[in-house]
């Protein structure tokens, strides 16, 4: 299986700051890489695909970058709203393996 | 507007089996570059993906080697739904569990979820 690691596993901010969480795959992955937004008692929102495509309605504060085994995700100006925790996760091989989680906090 | 609606049961006991559907409305699960996905959440084990069908002039299925002796995902293009079947539940299998579709264009991200069912297993 493809392990996912993400640091850091939990971070705290402020309003307005920017902040970059990163994915680190076991192996390449070329760009099989998303990112996901969770909120308490949510499903799992999906923020980028392809390790920087945009989703259609997700804000441009958010962003991708990154290739192989190492990927960003970068937050800028953080709103209310954006605290809440994220997950990439890889789709290049099954089993589609998940990150443990990076969970932002109101600082 | 692509919708997943999940129904079944919140409580099972172990050793029986715990059912799930997903009904899709707004899209095909016969789709040629869809892909639908069960996963589940657990405090002990984050987010899992336990398997998906799709179709590619064939049905196909992939599981996860956790629980590949126990799982069937099963499309129904009838009722246009997905079941979701896991066999001899012990308490480890307490979770919420989501269906998702993923498409090819989009790198199998899954852009669309179920509500979430929890299950819990027990006496």
């Amino acid at each position: 299986d493809i392990q996912m690691t993400q640091s850091p596993s939990s971070l705290s901010a402020s309003v307005g700051d920017r902040v970059t969480i990163t994915c680190r795959a076991s192996q390449s992955i070329s760009t099989y890489l998303n990112w996901y937004q969770q909120r308490p008692g949510k499903a799992p929102k999906l923020l980028i695909s392809s390790a920087f495509s945009l989703q259609s309605g997700v804000p441009s504060r958010f962003g991708g970058s990154g290739s192989g085994t190492d990927f960003t995700l970068t937050i800028s100006c953080l709103q209310p709203e954006d605290f809440a925790t994220y997950y990439c996760q890889q789709t290049y091989r099954t089993p589609i393996t998940f990150g443990q989680g990076t969970r932002l906090e109101i600082k | 507007q692509v919708q997943l609606q999940q129904s079944g049961p919140g409580l099972v006991k172990p050793s029986q089996t715990l059912s799930l559907t997903c009904a899709i409305s707004g899209d095909s699960v016969s789709s040629n570059s869809a892909a639908w996905n069960w996963i589940r959440q657990s405090p002990s084990r984050g987010l899992e993906w336990l398997g998906r069908t799709y179709y590619r002039s064939k049905w196909y299925n992939d599981y996860a080697v956790s629980v590949q002796r126990r799982i069937i995902i099963n499309p129904d293009t009838s009722k246009s739904q997905i079941s979701l079947q896991l066999n001899s539940v012990t308490p480890e299998d307490t979770a919420i569990y989501y269906c998702a579709r993923a498409y090819e264009y989009n790198a199998y991200g899954m852009d669309v979820w179920g509500q979430g069912t929890t299950v819990t297993v027990s006496s």
